[in-house]
């Protein structure tokens, strides 16, 4: 059974520090791997998405990388703002088709 | 641009009461979702649908039922509520540009807060 685990559950972080959340996965025979930002009370936002061929995606500030072999994802955030201070989640999408989340890292950004 | 709109947006029902909630998705998507989000658990899937008239189980299906009669909907119904369905409900939707894999991000509405009583 598919399990996804992020590490922190909870970081705090001065503005304008580089950061990494990680995420890590039981099972590699995944098809793609995405990350998700939710803001309190909102549903969750796609922020990027890595296929099982890929070793990383970029947007902006936003950079995920994928070891598939050690189960692994991290998504590196850049210049950190108070703005980006939100939930976020990392799920796999397994042969199955269906989306396994993580429980979410809580990221605070200090002004 | 609405996306995925869930209704209600918030419902407080009392233990065996009955209800519907409502996901509607104008981006004609083939896929819909739901998921249960609960404290220390994550999201878990609960049923999903991969078109119209099509509806499968996820990882926590006992107690809820949905259809999927017009491909922009997806009704998820609570039979008879249970304070242990006390939760916040999402819906998403997606479509592959390949059938054969699932390589499209999944896009979601901002909840339906249930609490049963």
């Amino acid at each position: 059974k598919q399990e996804v685990t992020q590490i922190p559950a909870a970081l705090s972080v001065p503005e304008g520090e580089n950061l990494v959340l990680n995420c890590s996965f039981t099972d590699s025979a995944i098809y793609n791997l995405q990350w998700f930002r939710q803001d309190p009370g909102k549903g969750l936002t796609s922020l990027l998405l890595i296929q099982s061929s890929q070793r990383e995606q970029t947007s902006g500030r936003l950079n995920a990388s994928l070891d598939k072999s050690s189960g692994r994802s991290t998504l590196y955030i850049a210049a950190s703002q108070p703005g980006d201070s939100a939930t976020y989640l990392c799920a796999v999408h397994n042969q199955g088709g269906k989306l396994i989340f993580g429980q979410g890292t809580e990221l605070s950004v200090k002004p | 641009n609405a996306g995925v709109t869930q209704t209600p947006k918030f419902r407080v029902l009392k233990t065996g009461q009955s209800m519907t909630l409502l996901c509607a998705q104008d981006m004609n998507h083939e896929y819909m979702y739901w998921y249960r989000q609960d404290p220390g658990m994550g999201l878990r899937l609960i049923h999903y649908s991969v078109g119209e008239g099509t509806t499968a189980k996820g990882e926590v299906p006992d107690g809820y039922n949905v259809s999927r009669l017009k491909k922009q909907n997806f009704l998820l119904g609570l039979e008879s509520a249970a304070p242990s369905q006390t939760s916040v409900y999402f819906c998403a939707s997606s479509s592959p540009m390949d059938r054969s894999v699932w390589n499209q991000p999944q896009h979601f509405g901002d909840g339906t807060r249930l609490s049963i009583l």
